[in-house]
């Protein structure tokens, strides 16, 4: 049950695409497709922005997408924007009723 | 549209217990399949799923935190509950509400605002 594997940080300019890794185990990400990716700006509670490894809950830009493949999840932030700048977490189903989160990575938008 | 809202304690003592309570409103804690979850951030800013109530009545924990950790429902006042029992240091964080659904409850989609805890004697 340790924490999923983000990066510390990316980067991109407005108007690039980032994506943001999340490395798992064949316990976790690579059994279930219940992954989801959440938003935090500081000072706020997380955000969800994506569920079921690639689904948007209503409300999300579509410049959100999320991936999976082996035991590595994936969010692409396409086109990006000043406001896309926060922390990212990923989330996944491990298995016996319990959910384990990423360390979290940290947007810059250049 | 949905609410929570966190209450409790900011400064518990080493060895004690935390009691938070997550007030719902907008909707009945007691409708529709949801679970209703603990989450904390812990200072290094890295989020803990620490468990949730079912609506079926079934509640699960994080298997390390069983021996510790009680999450209760009071339909009657649209609350639940968290207990966590010998606390320490390590408990310090920002202790947050959340519902989810879905399949295992896969979509943690509405959180409260959070409620910082700190432990220190």
């Amino acid at each position: 049950q340790s924490a999923l594997t983000q990066p510390a940080s990316v980067s991109g300019s407005p108007g690039q695409s980032v994506t943001i890794s999340c490395t798992g185990t064949s316990s976790d990400v690579g059994t279930y497709n219940l992954v989801s990716w959440y938003q935090q700006h500081p000072g706020k509670a997380p955000k969800l922005m994506i569920y079921e490894v690639s689904k948007w809950p209503s409300g999300v830009s579509n410049r959100f997408s999320g991936s999976k493949s082996g035991n590595t999840a994936s969010l692409t932030i396409s086109g990006l924007q000043a406001e896309d700048e926060a922390d990212y977490y990923c989330c996944s189903y491990e298995g016996y009723s319990s959910w384990v989160f990423g360390g979290g990575t940290k947007l810059t938008v250049l | 549209q949905v609410q929570l809202q966190e209450s409790g304690p900011g400064l518990v003592k080493p060895s004690q217990t935390l009691s938070l309570t997550c007030t719902v409103s907008g909707g009945s804690i007691s409708s529709g399949g949801y679970y209703w979850s603990w989450i904390r951030q812990f200072p290094g800013k890295g989020l803990e799923w620490i468990g949730f109530h079912h609506n079926s009545g079934s509640t699960f924990y994080k298997p390390y935190l069983t021996s510790r950790v009680t999450i209760s429902v009071d339909t009657s006042k649209n609350q639940f509950s968290l207990k966590l029992t010998s606390m320490t240091a390590a408990d310090t964080a920002v202790y947050y509400c959340a519902r989810s659904n879905g399949v295992y409850g896969a979509d943690f989609d509405h959180w409260g605002q959070g409620r910082l805890v700190t432990v220190s004697s």
